[in-house]
């Protein structure tokens, strides 16, 4: 079946390292979504990216998706204590109503 | 407003017991899911309602049973209770584009 894995699993960081995890699918994705969950807290939608080749920014984040549509990564430059979490890449394959195929999450921890 | 909400946020009970969680969005939504989150935070998706109607089953015991009495609810009903059932269950619901996550139910089995 549809698969979505991403790494790392876990980063820790000091404040003002840059932070970036990766997602890759087993088949071609029609888009792919980020989340991300702060702790105690639930998934929130931050970005979907739908072109091949697709970058987009918001603000010290950069989301790309591959130019086969595969894979994508976010990267987040100059981390803050704000950016704790988990951020979870997920792959709409393209049917069966609206279902994401979420990866694992990558919990990040940023050290003040 | 909220726009998804759960009911009850936490939910502490002994094993054996049965245990429903609710589930309301306010979106117009057609789809609604429900997911369970462990430990390690992998989102595990369990069912999937679109109009009442289910679309999504994965291999989840038949304790877990699922209803939907309109397209804006989406309850949970588990049997028979086991350790392992703990975790963090989310109810979601989606456009077909963004998913609205609710804030999720927190459930502990003793």
């Amino acid at each position: 079946g549809q698969q979505v894995m991403q790494i790392p699993q876990y980063q820790h960081v000091q404040e003002g390292e840059d932070f970036t995890t990766y997602c890759n699918s087993s088949t071609t994705l029609s888009n792919i979504q980020w989340y991300k969950q702060r702790p105690g807290g639930h998934p929130v939608f931050l970005i979907q990216l739908v072109k091949s080749g697709e970058v987009k920014k918001q603000k010290r984040l950069t989301f790309q998706f591959g130019e086969a549509k595969k894979n994508s990564s976010l990267h987040i430059t100059a981390t803050q204590t704000t950016d704790v979490g988990t951020y979870f890449c997920a792959g709409h394959g393209g049917s069966t109503l609206g279902r994401l195929y979420f990866g694992r999450g990558t919990q990040l921890t940023v050290w003040p | 407003d909220t726009a998804v909400s759960q009911t009850p946020k936490y939910l502490v009970t002994q094993m054996g017991n049965d245990k429903s969680i609710k589930c309301e969005q306010n979106l117009g939504h057609d789809t609604m899911y429900w997911y369970k989150q462990d430990s390690k935070k992998f989102l595990k998706i369990m069912f999937s309602y679109n109009n009442k109607e289910l679309i999504i089953n994965e291999t989840v015991p038949n304790r877990f049973s699922p209803k939907s009495p309109d397209k804006a609810h989406l309850n949970l009903h588990i049997n028979s209770l086991e350790l392992g059932d703990s975790a963090v269950y989310f109810c979601a619901s989606t456009s077909l584009e963004t998913q609205y996550f609710g804030p999720g139910t927190r459930l502990l089995v003793l």
